[in-house]
């Protein structure tokens, strides 16, 4: 149990196009979902949390006009990257939680923006 | 007063070996403390978590020991595999469900 998807798992646009994220709660309902980046050999960056229905709130530092995040229902949440740049590339990660402290991560997926 | 210090941040053992993990804390809010294994390219995978309540806490070759006066707590592997390999990360939160402070990162290689 508590699997947690992503897709899609690698994706490389051209600057200035916008890239769509899924993550999938696939076997329990998500009341909060969290996304995350990870740059190499680096520890993971909290972007922002998302509740079901509600808007997210972001990290310190993090441009919600820029990284779009919605979680439209207890299994799924999206992150969008508008108008990519080189800079955004990155590891992100999403993560799960069911009302409690635990938290299931994604496989993560890796955005390379050229 | 919100980080999670991690130490060492890399680690070489021996097969067979005791790895130990050591993170330290200031917010004595933190009442979660979960370790997370992380294969590169891939996402963290939850080990194992301890709440202040108890000082140790096992779950088959992993163990967590917690100092709540210290405000510490490590990861210890006992007889470490070369499958071990990987980078290991500890976090901390409070208020249920909230958000994991993350450590820095330990990136720990068993040599066969």
């Amino acid at each position: 149990g508590a699997v947690v998807s992503q897709h899609p798992s690698w994706v490389i646009c051209k600057s200035g196009t916008s890239v769509k994220i899924e993550c999938r709660s696939l076997d329990f309902q998500a009341t909060t979902m969290f996304w995350y980046r990870q740059f190499p050999k680096q520890s993971l960056m909290l972007m922002a949390t998302s509740n079901e229905g509600s808007k997210a709130t972001y990290e310190q530092g993090v441009e919600k006009d820029k990284f779009l995040i919605n979680h439209a229902s207890l299994t799924l949440s999206t992150l969008t990257v508008t108008s990519a740049h080189p800079e955004d590339s990155s590891f992100y990660i999403c993560s799960a939680s069911e009302n409690t402290d635990t938290q299931y991560f994604g496989p993560g997926t890796r955005l390379t923006v050229l | 007063q919100q980080q999670v210090k991690q130490s060492p941040q890399s680690l070489i053992v021996q097969k067979g070996g005791i790895s130990i993990i050591n993170c330290a804390y200031e917010n004595t809010a933190f009442d979660y403390f979960p370790w997370y294994q992380q294969f590169p390219g891939k996402g963290p995978a939850l080990l194992i978590a301890i709440r202040p309540d108890v000082s140790e806490k096992k779950e088959g070759r992993f163990t967590i020991s917690f100092n709540k006066s210290a405000k510490q707590f490590s990861l210890h592997i006992m007889d470490s595999q070369p499958g071990d390999s990987a980078t290991y990360f500890c976090a901390a939160s409070y208020n249920q469900g909230g958000k994991l402070i993350f450590g820095q990162g330990t990136e720990l290689s068993v040599k066969p």
